[in-house]
């Protein structure tokens, strides 16, 4: 069960360099969610989906782009990366139903140095 | 708005100490609540949900009730074990809604 897989793992880009930040999930969810964990805090929610060709932002989507042109993906783009955004992404589907839960990817560790 | 607040951390018990972590919402009308866990350097876990009033949410020897009337979603625990160290959120949901996340307790379990 592969559940949602997040690429890479680990990376350290340069100030003004861009990445985009993959996430896929084979559990046929409808909603897809991209959030960041700065150290010691909480999750803050970036950008969310609620199905293929709807995105919407959340609570800090400066800096950010995603995209959802199939079910199954949700990349989220950085277009000039800045130290602020170094920071520990999760990414997590559900579906639709209040008592569904979310399901979260192993993470991607961004630094910007 | 919708919004969850958690007991600040971190919390340090001995082994096999009881353990409470304190959540409340603040929502309109009835959420589906939820505890995830987040082990070092790991995504987060569902641990236990409850889905409407009086529910018990149950897992790995975690419990916690969803009152309705206090607007909370305590967790607790008999005996903590040291594989319990991790990073405990509380969160809601309504149905077709994005979730809310408390801002995690991190809770260290010494033998």
């Amino acid at each position: 069960n592969a559940g949602v897989t997040q690429t890479p793992k680990f990376r350290i880009l340069k100030i003004g360099q861009s990445m985009t930040l993959q996430c896929a999930q084979d559990m046929n969810h409808n909603y897809m969610y991209w959030y960041r964990q700065d150290p010691g805090m909480g999750l803050k929610l970036i950008y969310y989906s609620v199905g293929a060709g709807i995105t919407d932002k959340g609570e800090v989507p400066n800096g950010y782009n995603v995209s959802r042109s199939t079910t199954e993906d949700f990349p989220l783009r950085l277009e000039l990366a800045a130290p602020s955004q170094t920071s520990v992404y999760f990414c997590a589907s559900s579906t639709g139903q209040g008592l569904s839960e979310a399901f979260f990817g192993q993470g991607t560790r961004l630094t910007v140095v | 708005g919708n919004s969850v607040t958690q007991m600040e951390g971190p919390v340090t018990l001995s082994e096999e100490a009881f353990l409470t972590i304190n959540c409340t919402y603040t929502a309109t009308g009835y959420p589906s609540l939820f505890w995830y866990v987040q082990y070092p350097g790991e995504g987060l876990q569902l641990l236990l949900k409850a889905t409407k009033a009086d529910d018990k949410g149950s897992n790995k020897g975690f419990e916690a009730t969803y009152r309705k009337e206090t607007t909370s979603f305590h967790l607790e625990k008999g005996s903590v074990q040291v594989s319990d160290s991790a990073v405990y959120f509380c969160a809601l949901r309504f149905t077709g809604n994005q979730f809310y996340f408390g801002t995690g307790t991190s809770l260290t379990v010494i033998p």
